[in-house]
């Protein structure tokens, strides 16, 4: 069964403070590591689709890495606006699911 | 920018009553998915449909739920018999398709009580 894990659940910084967040993954071959991020009462919006160890995308002041454990998001010079939940999700050779984490609450403080 | 657009976006209903949730997907995605999120809790996979037919589904997909693609535009969730454990936010997912580079696109979702 793919599990996704992912750290800190919540993460407060102030405007312009550098962190990452983490997501830890087991999944029977992985076909994808997505990252969205949910603001309240809306649904997923896509940011990252990564497909194998060592890749790397970037946006804006986000970029995501991947290795065969565990994959990081990171922000860089956060703005308020960068405040919202940030999920996880892996997609396995079993299926066309995605199995989401429990995502970790960012907060960007002025 | 397209997007995939869900209606009503909140839904209220008594126990033991059927609901049907409405979504439109993007305009030439082919793959159709059906998550929810009860409060506080992950995003879950419900079901997966891919040419007019269910293509994988979940433990938590049984036989009170349905979906369908009545026509070349709208995909709907139906659940028969609503219990208090079926309240949660649903979401609507489309796709061009199924695996890489394949990313999900999510409606802003309908958030049905169960009273």
């Amino acid at each position: 069964e793919d599990q996704v894990t992912q750290s800190p659940e919540a993460l407060r910084l102030q405007e312009g403070e550098s962190s990452s967040l983490n997501c830890s993954y087991t999944v029977s071959g992985l076909r994808g590591l997505f990252w969205y991020r949910q603001d309240p009462g809306k649904g997923p919006e896509f940011l990252f689709t990564l497909y194998s160890a060592g890749e790397e995308k970037e946006k804006e002041r986000l970029k995501a890495t991947l290795t065969k454990k565990e994959s990081f998001l990171h922000i860089t010079a956060p703005k308020p606006e960068d405040s919202a939940t940030y999920l996880c999700a892996v997609r396995g050779t079993s299926g066309s699911r995605l199995t989401f984490g429990e995502g970790t609450q960012l907060t960007v403080n002025p | 920018e397209p997007e995939v657009t869900q209606t009503p976006s909140h839904q209220v209903t008594q126990m033991g009553q059927e609901v049907i949730l409405r979504c439109v997907p993007i305009s030439n995605h082919l793959y159709f998915y059906w998550y929810r999120q009860i409060l506080g809790q992950k995003v879950e996979f419900l079901v997966s449909f891919y040419n007019n037919e269910i293509s994988e589904k979940s433990e938590i997909f049984d036989d009170q739920f349905s979906v369908e693609r009545p026509d070349g535009s709208n995909f709907t969730l139906k659940i028969r018999s609503t219990k208090l454990e079926d309240s949660a936010m649903y979401f609507c997912a489309s796709s061009e398709a199924h695996g890489a580079p394949a990313s999900l696109h999510f409606g802003n979702g309908t958030r049905l009580t169960v009273t």
